[in-house]
């Protein structure tokens, strides 16, 4: 069984441009949740994607953004980005049911904003 | 009270010894207690949950140890290894909530040979 997967590996972007990141969830699953990476605020929610509805959403700013495809296939879209976006960007995918919450992670895009 | 706090934020150890890595949190409507092993250039991967209902949790050489009154898990790692070096996130995160995990901020392990 395949595991989830991120694309691209590695992005670098001048500020103020946008970028698209995509993530293919585990077979069967229709959860994706989205997550930021930093050294000095460690891993932190984005949002999450379940049967493409925004299900939760953490605490940052609008330039965030996500959806997800029929095929549970999710993107996340950062606009005008700041210096400050530079991190590992990770999805995780779950079944999405209550009682079955095991999260697996992908490998994550490293996103460098210079 | 959605924080999850994990100590030390670095350990090291010998070889064969048992590291110890604790969480604490605040929110009482968390039931599900995940842990994470991460190397350099990758996601983290799934060791090893818990449920509050039991207090202690077995896989192979991790063992969770679960403290419900208390509000506090932790993680030890039996015979440790040099391969187990590592970083090691706890998290938590209510069922009826699904996907939204909360991390601690991570222990960086480095067991010496």
């Amino acid at each position: 069984k395949a595991g989830v997967t991120q694309t691209p590996r590695y992005l670098i972007k001048t500020r103020g441009q946008q970028v698209t990141l995509s993530c293919s969830p585990i077979s069967g699953h229709r959860s994706v949740s989205w997550y930021q990476q930093t050294p000095g605020q460690g891993l932190q929610f984005l949002f999450e994607y379940f049967s493409e509805t925004q299900r939760n959403k953490g605490n940052f700013p609008g330039r965030f953004s996500g959806r997800q495809f029929s095929n549970s296939r999710s993107e996340m879209n950062v606009s005008t980005l700041e210096l400050g976006d530079s991190a590992l960007y990770l999805c995780a995918s779950s079944s999405g049911q209550q009682m079955n919450t095991e999260a697996f992670f992908g490998q994550g895009t490293r996103l460098t904003v210079v | 009270q959605q924080q999850v706090k994990q100590s030390p934020q670095s350990l090291i150890v010998q070889k064969g010894g048992i590291p110890i890595i604790n969480c604490a949190y605040e929110n009482t409507a968390f039931d599900y207690f995940p842990w994470y092993q991460q190397f350099p250039g990758k996601g983290p991967a799934l060791l090893i949950a818990i449920r509050p209902d039991v207090s202690e949790k077995k896989e192979g050489r991790f063992t969770i140890s679960f403290n419900k009154s208390a509000k506090q898990f932790s993680l030890h790692i039996m015979d440790s290894q040099p391969g187990d070096s590592a970083t090691y996130f706890c998290a938590a995160k209510r069922s009826s909530n699904t996907g939204k995990l909360i991390f601690g901020q991570g222990t960086t392990l480095q067991v010496k040979p």
